[in-house]
């Protein structure tokens, strides 16, 4: 099971940034996010498509419907510049997309 | 605090082996699921293996299976990866993550592996 992600994201600060994940089917599964800062593990952004953990800012936000996740990043700040992954299981294993890196100029 | 504490990296020749471990603190380690994920330099995210509570479901990825083993002690609250028979492709950054509701919602600092004569 695959699941693809575009490499390289840009966005202008204060605008929207979108990561895009597609996989077969994934809007039958639950996908999850994580932010990984240069140099840094990474950090559960969303998780179960839509939800944030405690701690997360309320601009990340997430769906996730028929072949695609999606991650939305609402008013864009140069410290959200990372590399985010999606993630979701299948049969038992956890699959990661490739990455996308996000750069906020 | 919920802490995971990899070990055990280092540099070993092609065809060697290493034992990593991760020590967890700060929660009821016996009633979760762990994961080992990997990182190559510069590159994106790579799930290793999972094991269950009760060491009774353990999956790894088809690359790392024969090689690995994984393994768990939850009276010292740790677990272990058994890694052999490394390549140069086994260079990595080794997480340990620990598995909520179809999340992994802890992670380690990781452990660097190198694989090199």
């Amino acid at each position: 099971y695959d699941l693809t992600q575009p490499p390289s994201v840009s966005v202008s600060p204060g605008q929207t940034a979108t990561i895009t994940c597609s996989g077969d089917k994934l809007g039958d599964k639950y996908a999850s996010w994580y932010q990984q800062k240069a140099g840094q593990s990474p950090v559960l952004l969303i998780y179960q498509d839509t939800k944030r953990p405690s701690g997360i800012p309320e601009r990340f936000s997430g769906s996730n419907s028929g072949n695609t996740a999606t991650l939305t990043i609402s008013g864009t700040q140069t410290v959200d510049e990372a590399d985010f992954y999606c993630q979701a299981w299948d049969s038992g294993t956890v699959i990661f997309g490739g990455g996308t890196k996000l750069t906020v100029l | 605090e919920v802490q995971l504490v990899e070990s055990g990296g280092g540099l070993v020749k092609p065809g060697g082996s290493l034992r990593l471990s991760c020590t967890a603190s700060g929660f009821n380690f016996n009633t979760f699921t762990f994961h080992w994920v990997r990182q190559a330099p510069g590159r994106g995210l790579e799930w290793v293996s999972s094991i269950n509570p009760s060491s009774t479901y353990i999956y790894f990825a088809d690359s790392m299976r024969g090689r690995f083993t994984v393994s768990r002690d939850n009276a010292k609250n740790s677990l272990y990866l058994q890694m052999s028979s490394l390549t140069a492709e086994d260079t990595a950054l080794y997480f340990c993550a620990r598995e909520g509701d179809f999340l992994l919602d802890y992670w380690g600092q990781g452990t660097l592996v190198t694989v090199s004569s």
